[in-house]
């Protein structure tokens, strides 16, 4: 069973702090991607990242792919209230014959 | 631009009532679709994928059944909802090889009741 574990599960922090959100499995990736859900919606993609040691930016926002693609971090710089959400890693391997393997999720709670 | 209608939005039925859920697909050809439930705060659990017309994998066991009758439909559906039912369903489109990045619909919150 390809996995791909999410942690930590929850994380409560306040407003200017850094953090890291780490996505694990034991399975080569051909890509991963991060997504961003807010209650009530559907995710919606941050990013995706394919190359292995491959580092994307989206404002304060920094994710990274793992040299052997089979993890990746998502980190946030001087977090605020809007970044507040579930964040979900999902990745497709070719195993899975591309469909997309789920983390469980973050719950990120950004304290003003 | 591509985009994803899902509806309804929210929907309350008694069980043992019948089901359907539509999620329609614009601006893109032959996609791949999906549908999802997701507990409370948490990942997603795949329950279809479609890949064509008429093609329809299911990934688990349960009281429900999808539907592709046209290339950017999908529908789901029940012949008689349990409690267990109950849930956040989302529908999902994705049309790049490999890399098969999903772009959801705005989701529909059912509660059997």
């Amino acid at each position: 069973t390809q996995l791909l574990e999410q942690s930590p599960q929850f994380l409560s922090i306040q407003e200017g702090e850094n953090l890291t959100v780490y996505c694990n499995s034991s399975s080569v990736f051909s890509s991963l991607q991060w997504y961003r859900q807010e209650p009530g919606e559907g995710p919606v993609l941050l990013v995706t990242v394919v190359t292995g040691g491959e580092v994307k930016k989206l404002k304060r926002l920094t994710f990274q792919f793992g040299d052997a693609r089979k993890d990746s971090s998502l980190h946030i710089t001087a977090a605020q209230p809007g970044d507040t959400g579930l964040y979900l890693c999902a990745g497709a391997t070719e195993d899975s014959n591309y469909q997309l393997i789920w983390g469980a999720g973050t719950k990120l709670i950004i304290k003003p | 631009s591509q985009t994803i209608h899902q509806w309804p939005a929210t929907l309350v039925q008694p069980v043992g009532s019948p089901l359907s859920l539509e999620c329609t697909v614009e601006g893109t050809s032959n996609p791949n679709l999906y549908w999802y439930r997701q507990a409370a705060g948490r990942g997603l659990q795949l329950l279809f994928y479609s890949v064509g017309i008429g093609q329809i994998s299911s990934e688990v066991p349960q009281n429900l059944s999808a539907s592709r009758p046209q290339d950017r439909q999908f529908i789901l559906s029940s012949k008689k909802l349990l409690l267990s039912d109950s849930g956040f369903y989302l529908c999902a489109w994705s049309d790049r090889p490999v890399v098969n990045e999903a772009f959801f619909g705005q989701g529909t919150r059912l509660t059997v009741v």
